[in-house]
């Protein structure tokens, strides 16, 4: 069954610490990213990845940060410097970074308080 | 998430009636648009795409139509099921190759 996974679909931290979220597709894309969403506003793009060992800055990076390592794999890690990071965090894959057409994962719900 | 569709636009509809979603852009120069479905506690799903160079498109009950001239896209859902409630976003692409995501809007399918 191929598809983008996240993981967990709930996850709260204490201010302060720093928290990973986990992104993994078996979709063999080389284009992989990470999207903020919050009521009533669109998706904005925090950073993207368009093959293994590069990433580039979305428009939303400050306070956070990435890694592609492996093809499969997209992590993102929200710092303590981000100063607003509770909102639901997607993450999608695209076959190419020309490729218009982006999968999405379910979803992670990151409550800081 | 759950709480994506609060203070979005929200369009009421009877189970059986047509809908109609609209969405504005902003870029002459987008050449692909897309319609993503949300459903509470999902992430967005593909529902149609349509290029630049086509002023409509026709999916399984649901149709595209795109106005170049004043830069309006919308979606078209033909007699709506409750499973058609959701937060429905359209997106354009930008110069970069990167898409840029409307707001969106609430559907509420009333049985």
């Amino acid at each position: 069954d191929g598809g983008i996974t996240q993981s967990p679909k709930y996850l709260f931290r204490k201010e302060g610490q720093n928290v990973t979220l986990s992104c993994e597709q078996n979709l063999n894309h080389d284009a992989m990213y990470w999207y903020r969403q919050d009521p009533g506003q669109g998706l904005r793009l925090i950073y993207y990845s368009q093959i293994v060992n590069d990433f580039q800055k979305g428009d939303i990076a400050e306070g956070y940060s990435v890694s592609r390592e492996k093809k499969e794999s997209f992590p993102l890690t929200v710092t303590s410097a981000q100063k607003n990071p509770t909102a639901f965090y997607l993450c999608a894959s695209s076959m190419s970074i020309s490729s218009y057409e982006q999968y999405f994962g379910p979803g992670t719900r990151l409550t800081v308080t | 998430g759950e709480s994506v569709g609060l203070h979005l636009p929200t369009l009421s509809v009877q189970e059986g009636d047509n809908s109609i979603i609209n969405c504005a852009y902003s870029n002459s120069a987008s050449d692909y648009f897309i319609w993503y479905k949300q459903e509470s506690g999902k992430g967005p799903q593909f529902i149609i795409d349509i290029r630049s160079n086509m002023d409509k498109r026709q999916g399984q009950r649901v149709t595209v139509l795109l106005n170049k001239t004043v830069k309006h896209l919308s979606l078209q859902i033909a007699a709506t099921q409750p499973g058609d409630s959701a937060v429905y976003f359209c997106a354009e692409t930008e110069k970069n190759n990167r898409l840029a995501f409307g707001k969106g809007n609430q559907v509420v399918v009333i049985p």
